[in-house]
Parts: structure tokens; C-alpha cells; sequence
């Protein structure tokens, strides 16, 4: 089975340009998640998306940030402008549960590394 | 509020040395699930284990061991003969009932020197 895919790996933009990362869940996962990790710092939620619908944003940066996930799949997440402090590593999970079910596993992608110069 | 402390910022042992990663946990649920992770250099989180409120029974995986105290708060994390694939970041997360996103500590760096 295919894991959580990402693109692209690693980016460097100048502070005030647009920057667009995707994300590819595991096939046939509802949730997904993007998460935003600082150096020596645990991942914290940005937004968690149930099929199409955004269930939790609450820590989104919203004068900047945006995500869409259309059809229920491919998600991307897109920062407009760029802060230098948005410098870190954006990870995207998914997993197969739904709000009514248990927890389900959240499996990671592998990154996308923004450095804000 | 929920929250993960991983106390151990840095642990550094030599090859076949057993090792202990700490994690204490804070929540008010009375169902909620534990898990850790592990970032290799790579990056990416691996899944290593999860475990559910009702069920304090230790695992043990291989050379890996986990040990759920609810009495304390605590499930932490044994590697048992270290080897220098297990250098990594390591993550204990925390998440309710009902597939809410991961609180997580700050992680653990271990460094297996040979």
C-alpha cells in the first residue's frame, strides 16, 4: 500500500512571495491532516480535513494560510505571503477514521522543508 | 487542555546499552489514545505503537517495549540493545475519543554511538 505522498521536498522562497505545497493521502483515508513542525519542536495541528469539509482550522493562520481539499482526496496547503518565521516543516497525514469512529493511526508524510529567507 | 512532556531533550548511549524515553501526559478525558513516533533524519514520523486508555498492559515488539502507567501519567518507551539505526527523533503524541489531531512532546533525540 502507498503511503502519505508529498511535494515538493524541500523549498526556499524570499520572504513575501507565495509558496503551494501538496499532499496525496493513503488511498481510501477521510481524514488528513496538515501539520506544521519548527525546528526542536513537536508537530502542532494546522487543519484537519474530513472528506472535503474542513473539521478543525482553528490554528490556521488565516491572513496567510489556506488549504482546499478538493474531491475529498489531494489536499494543498498554501501560504501567501511568506513570513520568515513560516520557516519549518510542513508535514500532511491521513488516517481512515471518521468523527464518530475511534482513533484511527495518522500516517505521516515525508515533508516538505520551507526555508523563508 | 491536553499535554505531552517529554522531559529528555537529548540522550546519547553507546551500542547495546538499553535506554529509556519518558513520557507524561496530561488530559481529562477518560478515553483517549497514546502513541510515539519516530523522525528519523529523513523526517518523516514513523508509526512505532498506539495504545487506548483501558488497556495498561505492556508491549513488547522486537527490542522495543512500552510501559502504560496511568496511575502516573506516564507510557514510556524502551529500546532494549540500542543499535545506531535506532539514532532518531523520537515523538510521544496524545489524541481523544472520536479521531482528533495529535498533541505532541517535543521529542527526544537519541543518538546510538557505536
Amino acid at each position: 500500500e502507498a503511503g502519505v505522498a508529498q511535494s515538493p521536498r524541500y523549498k526556499i522562497i524570499e520572504k513575501r512571495q507565495s509558496v503551494a505545497f501538496w499532499c496525496n493521502p493513503i488511498s481510501g483515508h477521510a481524514t488528513l491532516y496538515w501539520y506544521q513542525q519548527i525546528l526542536g519542536q513537536g508537530p502542532k495541528l494546522l487543519i484537519q480535513f474530513q472528506n472535503n469539509g474542513v473539521v478543525d482550522d482553528s490554528q490556521l493562520p488565516k491572513d496567510r494560510f489556506s488549504a482546499e481539499r478538493l474531491k475529498g482526496v489531494d489536499s494543498t496547503l498554501k501560504i501567501q505571503p511568506a513570513k520568515l518565521e513560516d520557516s519549518a516543516v510542513y508535514l500532511c497525514a491521513s488516517s481512515s477514521a471518521d468523527r464518530a469512529s475511534y482513533a484511527e493511526t495518522q500516517y505521516f508524510g515525508p515533508g516538505t522543508r520551507l526555508l523563508v529567507l | 487542555a491536553q499535554k505531552v512532556t517529554q522531559a529528555q531533550t537529548e540522550i546519547s548511549v553507546v551500542e547495546k546499552e538499553d535506554v529509556t524515553l519518558d513520557c507524561v501526559y496530561e488530559t481529562r478525558d477518560t478515553t483517549y489514545y497514546l502513541f510515539w513516533y519516530k523522525q528519523p533524519p529523513s523526517g518523516e514520523l514513523v508509526f512505532l505503537i498506539r495504545r487506548n486508555s483501558f488497556d495498561e498492559q505492556n508491549e513488547i515488539s522486537g527490542r522495543y517495549s512500552w510501559n502504560f502507567q496511568k496511575s502516573t501519567s506516564s507510557f514510556n518507551f524502551t529500546i532494549t540493545a540500542s543499535q545506531v539505526v535506532d539514532s532518531a527523533v523520537y515523538f510521544c503524541a496524545l489524541s481523544e475519543l472520536g479521531n482528533t489531531p495529535l498533541v505532541f512532546g517535543k521529542g527526544t533525540r537519541l543518538s546510538v554511538i557505536a
